[in-house]
């Protein structure tokens, strides 16, 4: 499994769009990119996922580079509600997944 | 919400002792999957199925054994509990490369 780089943390105000970036320099051809959220003491939930350019839903954005070594989780707009942590994860075609220690966001008034 | 549910949904045990912590969906899903997660590692994966009497080892299996007789039911059992594997302990569920649905999690103390 490809190995992921993102940041222990974030700050935010409602309102704001928070941006999150991961590195995965090591990114397979076949491998997809996929973002969960975790709120605490719950299981994680599945935002999104991409294998390349940009895909949205109504709830993220996903910005994803040609050459694929990094991706940007976009959150638009955010409330206290989004206070969570947020786990980039890369997958080879595979339904194993390996979390890394995600970003926690968190977003003041 | 995917139909997951995890039992018991809290355990206190102690040292040495067996435990078998239940996952059980109603959604039919081939994969299942028994994470551990403990404070900075995010989840990490003990063991999952690919199908009924079909399981493999993941990246945090020893100490670790699982079972898979029904679709519907992934079981994971601590032979002899240890007090490193006091954790928070969410199953999921998918239908194969997509997202994965997880449980409401198991707090497990080892004393």
């Amino acid at each position: 499994l490809a190995k992921t780089t993102q940041p222990i943390s974030m700050d935010s105000y409602e309102g704001q769009e928070v941006n999150i970036t991961c590195s995965h320099n090591n990114i397979a051809t076949n491998d997809y990119i996929t973002w969960y959220q975790q709120f605490p003491s719950q299981g994680p939930r599945f935002i999104i996922q991409g294998y390349k350019t940009k895909v949205t839903n109504e709830v993220a954005s996903l910005f994803i580079p040609a050459d694929r070594k990094s991706s940007t989780l976009s959150l638009p707009r955010v409330s206290l509600s989004d206070t969570a942590v947020y786990y980039c994860l890369v997958a080879l075609n595979d339904y194993k997944l390996s979390f890394g220690a995600g970003t926690t966001v968190t977003v003041r008034a | 919400d995917a139909g997951i549910t995890q039992s018991p949904r809290h355990k206190v045990t102690e040292t040495g002792t067996p435990v078998t912590l239940r996952c059980h969906q109603t959604e039919n899903h081939r994969y299942m999957y028994w994470y551990r997660q403990d404070p900075g590692h995010g989840l990490r994966l003990i063991h999952y199925s690919y199908g009924v009497k079909d399981t493999d080892k993941g990246e945090v299996s020893d100490g670790y054994s699982v079972s898979r007789s029904k679709t519907e039911d992934f079981l994971l059992t601590l032979e002899s509990a240890t007090s490193s594997q006091t954790s928070v302990y969410f199953c999921a569920i998918s239908t194969g490369i997509d997202e994965q649905f997880f449980g409401p999690g198991t707090r497990l103390t080892v004393l």
